[in-house]
């Protein structure tokens, strides 16, 4: 079945850094979604992206969908403590099961 | 908006009793619903798809007879493990989408159901 890696799997930054994360496939993805989950929580939406080339921004987050439709990023500036969490993407396959397929996470911690 | 609850958050139950756990959408109606089960440090790993009025679709490996789901309406639906034992322990998360129709709907995840067989 279709797989994502994702990259990092963590990543230790100093408070006000900035933090880049990806997820790639080797399959073409029709939709990207990432998540945010605090320990003990679910995951909460953060940005969905639904086109090729799509760039969009929610406060300090930003994630684009790749143009091959293979790959996202999603970009955190200025870092602060609470961006600590996992972070996942995720994504609807072209073989449109309905499924969402899900990446390993990125775990980030931040130094005040 | 788009909340999802699940109640309980925690529950402790001794092995072989059964345990049910409810997923709700508050403020939509939700076609699909769909149960994950995570274990620490690791990504949600899809149990079963739910929808509205009909039988859930189980995943491979995942027993259809121990993890029984009922999707009984637009905004419930339930997850219970029967004859609970100590493996079953894990994050039950549970997501809805909006009833678009589309296979592409944003899932929507609720906040988590914490079980411990003991």
């Amino acid at each position: 079945g279709q797989q994502l890696n994702q990259s990092p799997q963590s990543m230790f930054i100093q408070e006000g850094e900035d933090v880049s994360m990806n997820c790639t496939s080797s399959s073409i993805f029709n939709t990207w979604l990432w998540y945010k989950q605090d320990p003990g929580e679910g995951p909460v939406l953060l940005i969905a992206l639904y086109k090729a080339g799509e760039l969009t921004s929610n406060g300090r987050l930003t994630a684009q969908f790749g143009i091959t439709r293979k790959d996202s990023f999603l970009n955190i500036s200025a870092s602060i403590p609470s961006d600590v969490g996992i972070y996942f993407c995720a994504g609807y396959g072209s073989s449109n099961t309905g499924k969402l397929i899900f990446g390993q996470g990125t775990t980030l911690q931040v130094k005040p | 908006g788009a909340v999802v609850s699940q109640h309980p958050s925690r529950v402790i139950c001794k092995s072989g009793t059964s345990v049910k756990i409810e997923c709700r959408s508050l403020d939509f109606q939700a076609t699909t619903m769909f149960w994950y089960r995570q274990f620490p440090k690791q990504s949600l790993m899809l149990m079963a798809t739910s929808n509205e009025g009909s039988k859930a679709t189980y995943e491979q490996g995942v027993e259809k007879d121990k993890f029984l789901i009922n999707h009984a309406s637009l905004t419930l639906s339930t997850l219970t493990v029967t004859s609970a034992h100590p493996e079953d322990s894990s994050f039950y998360i549970c997501s809805a989408t909006k009833t678009s129709g589309s296979l592409t709907d944003t899932q929507y995840f609720g906040p988590g159901t914490r079980l411990t067989v003991l």
